[in-house]
């Protein structure tokens, strides 16, 4: 069964860093494009990022691009989301999610870490 | 930056009767997937490439459109579809998703 398990979500202040981290199991990690999507309270679904089988490739969108760092370590299965001057408008759900066979949908989802920006 | 508009926006059906949730695009994309989102719980893939179905999706839902405008359709509403439902492309950087649809039961 595929397992996704975010941990390292909680409260942080604005302007500040926070790591989050996402165990896989179940399925070949390396194998498989990774991201995180997240969700603001009572808001619709964003895209944050999104790696590559090797890590050498990485996406993100304009909104968390050079402040958001999204990193893998294939040896552990694991994901992770280094997020960096942290905003009040990055409250949210952050999900981590596989990418599938085709690449550009995402059929696997995690039970989501809640991320609070506030002083 | 294609921006992904999904109409209605909420809506209601009674068990039985057909939905249909249409999501059109700023511009042309090569295929749309949908995703379901209960209430308290993570998304679910339910439709790939335009119009395949995930694994396990009940063949009560279909996908269809191409260029700017897609459909996702339940046949035959059941209570347990009640969700809010999403589009998403990834023609073109960056991958963005419809703002969603909210589907209650009658």
């Amino acid at each position: 069964e595929v397992q996704l398990v975010e941990s390292g979500g909680g409260l942080v202040q604005p302007g500040r860093s926070l790591k989050l981290s996402c165990a896989a199991s179940g399925f070949t990690f390396s194998n498989y494009y990774m991201a995180w999507v997240r969700q603001a309270p009572k808001k619709g679904l964003e895209w944050v990022a999104t790696i590559s089988t090797s890590g050498s490739r990485t996406y993100y969108p304009d909104s968390v691009k050079g402040r958001f760092t999204i990193s893998r370590d294939n040896a552990k299965s694991s994901l992770y989301l280094q997020m960096n001057s942290l905003k009040s408008e990055d409250t949210a759900t952050y999900y981590c999610a596989r990418h599938g066979d085709y690449g550009y949908e995402m059929d696997a989802w995690g039970q989501g870490a809640s991320v609070t920006v506030s002083s | 930056e294609i921006v992904l508009t999904q109409s209605p926006t909420t809506t209601a059906a009674s068990p039985g009767e057909k939905v249909t949730i249409t999501c059109l695009a700023s511009s042309s994309v090569s295929n749309m997937y949908w995703y379901q989102q209960k209430s308290g719980a993570s998304p679910k893939l339910l439709i790939y490439s335009t119009s395949s179905l995930a694994s396990g999706v009940p063949d009560r839902f279909s996908g269809s459109g191409s260029g700017t405008s897609y459909s996702l359709t339940i046949n035959t509403m059941e209570a347990e579809d009640a969700a809010t439902y999403y589009c998403q492309q990834w023609s073109s950087n960056p991958l963005t998703f419809g703002s969603g649809t909210k589907l209650e039961i009658k």
